[in-house]
């Protein structure tokens, strides 16, 4: 069974630092991994996909890696501002589009 | 439509009412996900449509909750006979392709139901 795990759980940094959120997961057969953020009451709003033959994704201040064999995923994030703040998830589709879920990281950037 | 829709976005309702949530994919997407979110929890999935069709139910947490989908596009879910617990967000998510690699999913922003 697919376990995905995220850490921290929670950080908090000030505005302007670049952070490292992590993900891990237990079995490698994975398709991709998928990041999202999820504001509070909101739903998900998708970040990065990686497809499982990829390294790294960019999206501005956003770069996701996936290490499939041993695992791991890092969403790195550069030059933090106070409207990064959200809970960032990471998921893998296990089988036939179920997606199992990371607990989450909640980050928060003050300014 | 531009993203996912869902509707309504709050319904409270009293318990043992019947409550249906609807959700309308990205045009085009073939598959079609319903995920519960309780207060301060993960995200549960309940079930996947490929099409029409509901290869994966495994997530419906009683025979209380079902879902079905009119063709590609709208999908319903029912809960009948409300209980306190089923108090949650329940998201939509759809994706272009089925199947194992789902590619990238888009969520809807949820319909929070508080059962009281």
């Amino acid at each position: 069974k697919q376990e995905v795990t995220q850490i921290p759980a929670a950080l908090s940094v000030p505005e302007g630092e670049n952070l490292v959120l992590n993900c891990s997961f237990t079995d490698s057969a994975i398709y991709n991994l998928q990041w999202f953020r999820q504001d509070p009451g909101k739903g998900l709003t998708s970040l990065l996909l990686i497809q499982s033959s990829q390294r790294e994704q960019t999206s501005g201040r956003l770069n996701a890696s996936l290490d499939k064999s041993s695992g791991r995923s890092t969403l790195y994030i550069a030059a933090s501002q106070p409207g990064d703040s959200a809970t960032y998830l990471c998921a893998v589709p296990t089988s036939y589009g179920k997606l199992t879920f990371g607990q989450g990281t909640i980050l928060t950037v003050h300014p | 439509g531009a993203g996912v829709s869902q509707s309504p976005s709050n319904k409270v309702t009293e318990k043992g009412k019947d409550v249906e949530l609807r959700c309308d994919p990205i045009s085009g997407h073939t598959a079609l996900y319903w995920y519960r979110q309780r207060l301060g929890q993960g995200l549960e999935f309940l079930i996947y449509f490929q099409g029409n069709s509901a290869p994966d139910k495994s997530g419906l947490p009683s025979d209380r909750f079902s879902a079905e989908r009119t063709g590609e596009s709208v999908s319903t879910l029912t809960i009948q006979r409300t209980q306190q617990e089923d108090s949650a967000v329940y998201l939509c998510a759809s994706s272009l392709v089925a199947g194992g690699n789902t590619g990238e999913l888009f969520f809807g922003e949820g319909s929070r139901l508080t059962v009281l």
